[in-house]
């Protein structure tokens, strides 16, 4: 089964609206962490938000948030008053277990948002 | 990116070439990744190396090996290349003491004619 699941290949979003990207995981560990990262058409990964399995609040960085629904095992990535240069592919990922060293990210298959001007 | 240099950028190779990805870090960190990436999906681990003179089979481990020289560099190696290994390959390295995320160098591209 897959860890990851990003079921929107692409979508589109009005330039200044709110976008949401859907991603469900699948996990039998307690402990564990939800990423998001961006890739631009240049190609490099970057870093968005991060949430704890622990973390009672939802993450925030900036526009982005994270809407954390453990019980729906789901971590959809919001990003608000989008902006042209959000258009990009992004990757939903999880790390199982507590963070130490070795641990590894297995990545969902991508959702790519194309910002409308 | 600063901090994760990857050489080379690009490169063609032929059917049954070998070749050796490079990765080096300037950060000080232990753990080290290489990542594969096919058009239009996500990433998938290949090898990993969680501290100095350790590594560990990822995902899709088949016909590559790795070598982690010291702390500083994890190289990739393809010993007979084939097509099935075109691809865009990342080095990663953990962060650790905060959210234990993954910070990329900016991937090679490697096709396999």
């Amino acid at each position: 089964a897959q860890k990851i699941t990003q079921t929107q290949p692409g979508m589109f979003v009005q330039e200044k609206e709110a976008v949401t990207l859907d991603c469900t995981y699948d996990t039998s560990d307690q402990s564990y962490g939800l990423f998001w990262y961006k890739q631009p058409s240049s190609g490099e990964m970057i870093f968005l938000i991060y949430q704890g399995s622990y973390d009672e609040q939802n993450a925030t960085e900036g526009r982005y948030s994270l809407n954390f629904q453990k019980a729906r095992k789901s971590a959809n990535l919001v990003i608000s008053a989008s902006q042209l240069g959000d258009s990009a592919m992004y990757f939903c990922a999880m790390r199982e277990g507590r963070d130490n060293a070795g641990n590894m990210l297995t990545f969902g298959g991508g959702t790519r948002l194309m910002v409308k001007p | 990116n600063a901090g994760v240099t990857q050489t080379p950028k690009f490169q063609v190779l032929k059917t049954g070439q070998s070749m050796t990805l490079q990765c080096a870090q300037d950060m000080n960190h232990n753990s080290m990744y290489w990542y594969r990436q096919d058009p239009g999906m996500g990433l998938r681990l290949i090898y990993y190396s969680a501290s100095e003179g350790t590594t560990d089979k990822g995902e899709v481990p088949n016909g590559y090996n790795v070598s982690r020289l010291n702390k500083r560099e994890f190289s990739l190696r393809l010993e007979s290349a084939a097509p099935s290994q075109t691809s865009v390959y990342f080095c990663a390295v953990r962060l650790a003491g905060g959210t234990g995320e993954l910070f990329f160098g900016e991937g090679s591209r490697l096709t396999v004619l």
